[in-house]
This record gives C-alpha cells, sequence and structure tokens, in this order.
C-alpha cells in the first residue's frame, strides 16, 4: 500500500536553513505529483506546494514562494522541501502528500505522517 | 482573495446528520474534496470530485456542491466520526490551492 514518511523536522534558527525529505513506497512513484502541506499548531492545514511527476512544474503558496523550494529524485522514490530563511510563521508539522495523478493540478490524495519543524533562536 | 470559509464548529447527537459547509467563489468552477483528521493523525481523504467516496469510507459520508457552497454530510454521526474536517479546492491551471480553516465535528 502508499507509505510516505516524512524526516528531516527539528528545530532551527530562524534565518538558517533546513531540508525535509519524505521517502515514498507501495506506488510507482515517478507517475504521481506530490504535494507538502502544513499545520501550524493548534490551527487548520495549509497547502505549501506541488511538484508534477517528472518534475518540471511546480506551483507554491505565497507565503513561501521564493525561500521554499520543492524537489523531487524519481531514481530514490524521495521528495524534497528545502526550507530557507524560515520565520516563526513557519513553524509546524509538514505533511507529504501524494497527488491522484501525474499533473500538477492533482489533489493530495494519500498522506504521511507529517514531521514537527520549529523555528526558535 | 481567494478563500474557503467553514464554520469552526459543528456539534450533534450520535445518530443525527452532521452538515458542514464550505463556500468560497471558486466553488462555481472547481471540484471540492473533504479531509477528515483526528488527533494526531494525518489527514484522511474522505470525499474527492464533489461527491466521490474513495474506497474504505462509509456510506453515511456523502456531500455536495452547488453554487459558491460545497457541504460534507454524515448522516447518522457516530462518536467515532468526532474530527476536525476541512475542505480543499484546486485549479488545473497552476492558481493558487486552498484549504478551508476546517470545523471541528464534536458528536455528544
Amino acid at each position: 500500500q502508499v507509505q510516505l514518511v516524512e524526516s528531516g523536522g527539528g528545530v532551527v534558527q530562524p534565518g538558517t536553513s533546513l531540508r525535509l525529505s519524505c521517502a515514498a513506497s507501495g506506488f510507482a512513484f515517478s507517475t504521481f505529483a506530490m504535494h507538502w502541506v502544513r499545520q501550524a499548531p493548534g490551527k487548520g492545514l495549509e497547502w505549501v506546494a506541488v511538484i508534477s511527476y517528472n518534475g518540471r512544474n511546480k506551483y507554491y503558496a505565497d507565503s513561501v514562494e521564493g525561500r521554499f523550494t520543492i524537489s523531487r529524485d524519481n531514481s530514490e522514490n524521495t521528495l524534497h522541501l528545502q526550507m530557507t530563511s524560515p520565520t516563526r510563521e513557519d513553524t509546524g508539522v509538514y505533511f507529504c502528500a501524494r497527488g491522484d495523478m501525474g499533473g500538477s493540478g492533482s489533489y493530495p490524495q494519500y498522506w504521511g505522517q507529517g514531521t514537527l519543524v520549529t523555528v526558535s533562536s | 482573495s481567494y478563500e474557503l470559509t467553514q464554520p469552526p464548529s459543528v456539534s450533534v447527537s450520535p445518530g443525527q446528520a452532521a452538515r458542514i459547509t464550505c463556500s468560497g467563489d471558486a466553488l462555481t468552477k472547481k471540484f471540492a474534496y473533504w479531509y477528515q483528521q483526528k488527533s494526531g493523525q494525518a489527514p484522511l481523504l474522505v470525499i474527492y470530485d464533489d461527491n466521490k467516496r474513495p474506497s474504505g469510507i462509509p456510506e453515511r459520508f456523502s456531500a455536495s456542491r452547488s453554487g459558491t457552497m460545497a457541504t460534507l454530510t454524515i448522516t447518522g454521526a457516530q462518536v467515532d466520526d468526532e474530527a476536525d474536517y476541512s475542505c480543499y479546492s484546486t485549479d488545473s491551471n497552476g492558481s493558487p490551492r486552498l484549504f478551508g480553516g476546517g470545523t471541528k465535528l464534536t458528536v455528544l
């Protein structure tokens, strides 16, 4: 079955950088779009970014545009999120999710359990 | 701006119907999706493409969309249905994808 396991979370100082990863298994990773979604403590879900199956199309929420970069390694079945210059507002649980299809217009269909990122000095 | 608005909370007694709404201008053109999130767990897709149930989701979950509003209905809500429910809408042309603020369903 579809398995998504996030890693790389932790405490990071404002203005530094952090890379999150998501290891995928149980499906043909290279044929599906992938999303990152986050959730601040006690708050609702916030869509962060999506990448198409081949990595050519990427879209970001306005709140992270220019600071975060989504990427994928189809040879390693892994999704990444490079977070640069994080602020306290970026604190939260980061979920990776598989899209329902390969294009960037997909919706999050299957979700990982998330990894906690805390931005604090 | 593009927003999806949900009531913060809905409360029903066991066996009653629970209705959770999601409103936004984009819903006149775009599909709505619904996610259930129980405390400490990852979200679970319960409705896709406005009104379709993924495999394994009980029949008591249904949904509809009309005009600027989408509605999730849980017929005969159970205590196990207590969770946060969030709507989501997407645009295949790459414009913002957005979740509603979420609705906490209490079945008590």
